[in-house]
């Protein structure tokens, strides 16, 4: 069965401090894997595919095969960036976006 | 412009009724998700709709459980007999089409709580 792990529920790092929010995922083909974010009293709503390969807002995730995992990282991290993400996959790539949510990792960033 | 809309922004009702939950997407958005989001958890896909039909519906719990979306846009949640297991964020989104390039816009939700 597909799943998605977020071992951490909370993360509380320093501003400037570089971010990792860890995710693995269990799937056995080809998965499409996401990050979502919600800020406080807003949306949820993307943050980034990783068939993007791009950087939103400082934030990078690089989708390795071999370790099964999708971890989202910020070198220098901003207190706007305090929110909760959302690891996600999608088991159909490229289809419909019947997406498998993890738990979720509440990051706080102090300043 | 506007996004996904969902109302009523809160719904509380007893244990055995019934209960119905709106989507408005966006305009022009053919594809439509349900997702509920327990307490702690990440939401869970409930149905997906292309156009009037829905094309999975796998997700939903139990026959308890029904959505429509007549005319290709609105769209309801069905819920009979609640229980207090139904208490969550129900989660509408739509999409301009289905695939993964046409991102996902969320809802507000509806918070449904049984008493």
């Amino acid at each position: 069965a597909q799943r998605v792990t977020q071992p951490e529920k909370l993360l509380s790092v320093f501003k400037g401090a570089p971010v990792e929010l860890k995710c693995n995922y269990s799937y056995s083909g080809s998965p499409e894997l996401f990050w979502y974010v919600q800020y406080s009293r807003q949306r949820l709503q993307l943050l980034l595919r990783h068939i993007s390969r791009e950087s939103i807002k400082g934030f990078t995730a690089d989708l390795n095969k071999g370790e099964t995992s999708f971890h989202l990282k910020k070198p220098f991290a901003q207190e706007e960036d305090s929110a909760m993400y959302y690891c996600a996959l999608s088991k159909s790539f490229g289809g419909a976006q019947k997406l498998v949510f993890g738990q979720g990792t509440r990051l706080t960033i102090n300043p | 412009g506007a996004g996904v809309s969902q109302t009523p922004s809160n719904k509380v009702t007893e244990k055995g009724k019934y209960v119905e939950l709106r989507c408005d997407p966006i305009s022009g958005h053919t594809a439509l998700y349900w997702y509920r989001q327990s307490l702690g958890q990440g939401p869970e896909f409930l149905i997906y709709f292309q156009g009037t039909g829905a094309a999975d519906d796998s997700g939903l719990p139990n026959d308890r459980f029904f959505a429509v979306r007549p005319e290709g846009s609105v769209s309801t949640l069905k819920i009979q007999r609640t229980e207090r297991g139904d208490s969550a964020v129900y989660l509408c989104a739509s999409s301009l089409y289905p695939g993964s390039n046409s991102p996902l816009h969320f809802g507000n939700g509806t918070r449904l709580t049984v008493t």
